[in-house]
């Protein structure tokens, strides 16, 4: 099982509807969650951390499901502006605390007028 | 404040040339990444630091690449013997390095082989 997986997409969406998507991480052991989002020629950049009891900003729900290590994002309402590739990263913690990030490849998300 | 820094910000060379990239990192962050990203795919990891412990280099694709960082700061990605295969865009990103901190990324040098 790869450290950080998700599904490259992309997803075409209508504006305005309803999107999520999933990334799996095989690191029991790791403590910290985040989305990165990152437009096209440019850098990723933090869009959320994800915590333990699930977490809104906005338009915005990202979940963690520890038991089957998954962590999900959920984009409401979406607008065009939200056409972007998304990033899930997890830090891999061998133990000795924060252990380094991993990134999974990004699932592309594409709404359509 | 200053983000994360990273020069040149475009680099050609000619295939067989060595190049070095640098990147600033925030000061004060104590965990430093190297990521590479071809056009259209993920971002490929290719070493991490951490401190004073020993980088995690298991990301480099070849013995052509190091990466060194100076007095915890500054970092230096060295490609030698370049190859058309690593034309690609290079990030950097530091991190406080604690649990729970995020990563910010340098906007990173498009490297092109010729």
């Amino acid at each position: 099982r790869k450290e950080v997986e998700q599904d490259p997409g992309p997803f075409n969406v209508p504006e305005g509807a309803t999107v999520a998507f999933n990334c799996t991480y095989s690191n029991s052991a790791s403590q910290s969650f985040f989305w990165y989002r990152q437009d096209c020629r440019k850098e990723p950049k933090l869009l959320m951390s994800v915590y333990s009891s699930g977490n809104e900003d906005g338009r915005f729900t990202a979940q963690l499901n520890r038991a089957s290590q998954y962590i999900s994002l959920l984009i409401r309402d979406s607008k065009l502006s939200d056409s972007a590739t998304y990033l899930c990263v997890v830090n891999r913690n061998s133990g000795g605390g924060a252990d380094g990030l991993t990134f999974g490849k990004g699932t592309h998300l594409i709404i359509q007028p | 404040g200053a983000g994360v820094s990273q020069s040149p910000s475009n680099k050609v060379t000619e295939k067989g040339k060595d190049v070095e990239l640098r990147c600033d990192p925030i000061s004060g962050h104590t965990a430093l990444y190297w990521y590479r990203q071809s056009l259209g795919q993920g971002l490929e990891f290719l070493i991490y630091f951490q401190g004073n412990s020993a980088p995690d280099k298991s990301g480099l694709p070849s013995d052509r690449f190091s990466a060194e960082r100076t007095g915890g700061s500054v970092s230096t990605l060295t490609i030698q013997r370049t190859q058309q295969e690593d034309s690609a865009v290079y990030l950097c990103a530091s991190s406080p390095g604690g649990p729970n901190t995020e990563a910010f990324f340098g906007q990173g040098t498009r490297l092109t082989v010729v």
